[in-house]
């Protein structure tokens, strides 16, 4: 079975301010994928990004950037220099790879609340 | 690429009608997924297709649940005989699978069912 811990349930930032949000995945499929969502108040999941289990570089995208650590399952999700506009509910997600197992296993989000 | 689209986006109903939701998912994408998400939680996977054929049912979709993707296009979902447990936000996703390519899923707004 797939399992995604956000432990993190609600973080509060001032704006400017970095921000990590945690994840950590099980899993006993080899090949599988991790994403992370953002869900704003209109309810729309937005995709943020995908990595499959074979590509362990981190990765930046403007002040987004994202840590993949296989040796201890975990990928974390930082904003640098916040923004208001950042707030929204964060998901990490699971999924394996081939047939049925491509569906999307979700923790159950972090809230981040960007204050001006 | 006009996104994955949901209708209606708000349902109020009472307990014991049945209701019926609508996902139109990206022209091109041959997997349709339900999920359903609760206050405070992740989404939840329900119910995938690929094409017209419905391949996995999660636990969660009891009896009284049934969805439908005929011509591999829409999709809908249906509940019979409502309750109050009901309530939640469902929500349709959409996405190309092809072989152990990459897999990607796209979001619709969500259609959100409350039973009164």
């Amino acid at each position: 079975a797939q399992k995604v811990t956000q432990a993190q349930t609600e973080i509060s930032v001032v704006e400017k301010e970095d921000v990590t949000l945690d994840c950590v995945y099980e899993t006993r499929d080899t090949t599988y994928y991790l994403f992370w969502y953002k869900q704003p108040p209109s309810g729309e999941l937005v995709f943020l990004i995908r990595r499959n289990s074979f590509d362990e570089q981190n990765e930046i995208s403007g002040r987004y950037s994202w840590n993949f650590q296989k040796s201890t399952s975990s990928f974390n999700f930082t904003i640098t220099a916040s923004q208001v506009v950042d707030s929204a509910v964060y998901f990490c997600a699971l999924s394996g790879s081939g047939g049925s197992n491509y569906k999307l296993t979700f923790g159950k989000g972090t809230l981040l609340t960007v204050n001006p | 690429d006009t996104g994955v689209s949901q209708d209606p986006r708000h349902k109020i109903t009472k307990r014991g009608q049945n209701v019926t939701f609508r996902c139109d998912p990206i022209s091109e994408h041959n997997r349709l997924y339900w999920y359903r998400q609760t206050l405070g939680q992740g989404p939840e996977f329900l119910t995938y297709f690929q094409n017209e054929a419905q391949l996995e049912k999660s636990r969660l979709l009891s009896d009284r649940f049934s969805a439908e993707r005929p011509k591999g296009s829409f999709s809908t979902l249906e509940i019979q005989r409502t309750e109050q447990g009901d309530s939640a936000m469902y929500l349709c996703a959409s996405s190309l699978v092809k072989g152990k390519g990459v897999f990607k899923a796209f979001f619709g707004q969500g259609t959100r069912l409350t039973v009164v």
